[in-house]
């Protein structure tokens, strides 16, 4: 079966200091890879999502960057953090049958 | 432009009482349709989802939905909370087409609170 592995789980970063969040998924090839943001109180926003292997597609101008440097693994990134990146960030995956299933999430505190 | 609307951000609801969570939308034609909850400091557990056919839908932990697109609506019913229903909920609508697959619209989610 497919599972979807997130990390870290839990992240305090000082404001100007860089962001790594990586997520991978087994059990499955191709798929389509979504990062998305749940910002407090609020609903989840669709950040970056990739159909293959360095394919990706910004949604919002923000901070932020994405990679994906294998089929499986995709990576967000920032060079220099802000106070309004905090929040939940959530990996998806995604098949031809629409569906898309999410990781554990990452919870940063930027300060 | 499209949306989702929940209109409901927080619902109390007594062990064992039926509950029903709404979810309005507004899409230029039938999304794909779909319901989320999570735990707190969880990511997202898929409850159920409508594509097509039956606009009634069975989902995981007794949860079904029904699309109604008279009313562009796709409600979330339960018949007998269960303590352990206590989380957030969210509904998603997703456009057609394998160009779209993952690219969800969410609504801003409801916290349920079960009492004993």
């Amino acid at each position: 079966s497919q599972t979807i592995h997130q990390w870290p789980a839990t992240l305090v970063q000082p404001v100007g200091s860089p962001l790594s969040l990586e997520c991978t998924v087994e059990g499955t090839s191709n798929p389509n890879l979504y990062w998305y943001r749940q910002a407090a109180g609020r609903g989840l926003q669709l950040l970056f999502y990739s159909v293959g292997i360095g394919q990706i597609s910004s949604e919002v101008p923000q901070n932020l960057s994405a990679s994906r440097p294998q089929d499986r693994q995709f990576i967000l990134s920032s060079k220099k953090l802000l106070l309004s990146d905090s929040g939940f960030y959530l990996c998806a995956w995604a098949t031809s049958g629409n569906t898309i299933y999410f990781g554990e999430g990452s919870w940063l505190t930027v300060v | 432009a499209q949306s989702v609307t929940q209109p409901d951000i927080h619902i109390t609801v007594s062990e064992g009482a039926s509950l029903e969570l709404r979810c309005n939308y507004s899409y230029g034609a039938t999304p794909y349709l779909f319901w989320y909850v999570q735990s707190p400091g969880q990511g997202l557990q898929l409850l159920l989802k409508y594509f097509s056919g039956d606009t009634l839908v069975q989902g995981i932990k007794g949860f079904e939905a029904e699309f109604k697109r008279s009313q562009s609506s796709f409600n979330l019913r339960k018949p007998s909370v269960h303590w352990s229903d206590a989380a957030e909920y969210f509904c998603a609508v997703g456009a057609r087409g394998s160009g779209n697959t993952g690219k969800l619209i969410f609504g801003q989610g409801t916290t349920l609170q079960v009492k004993p």
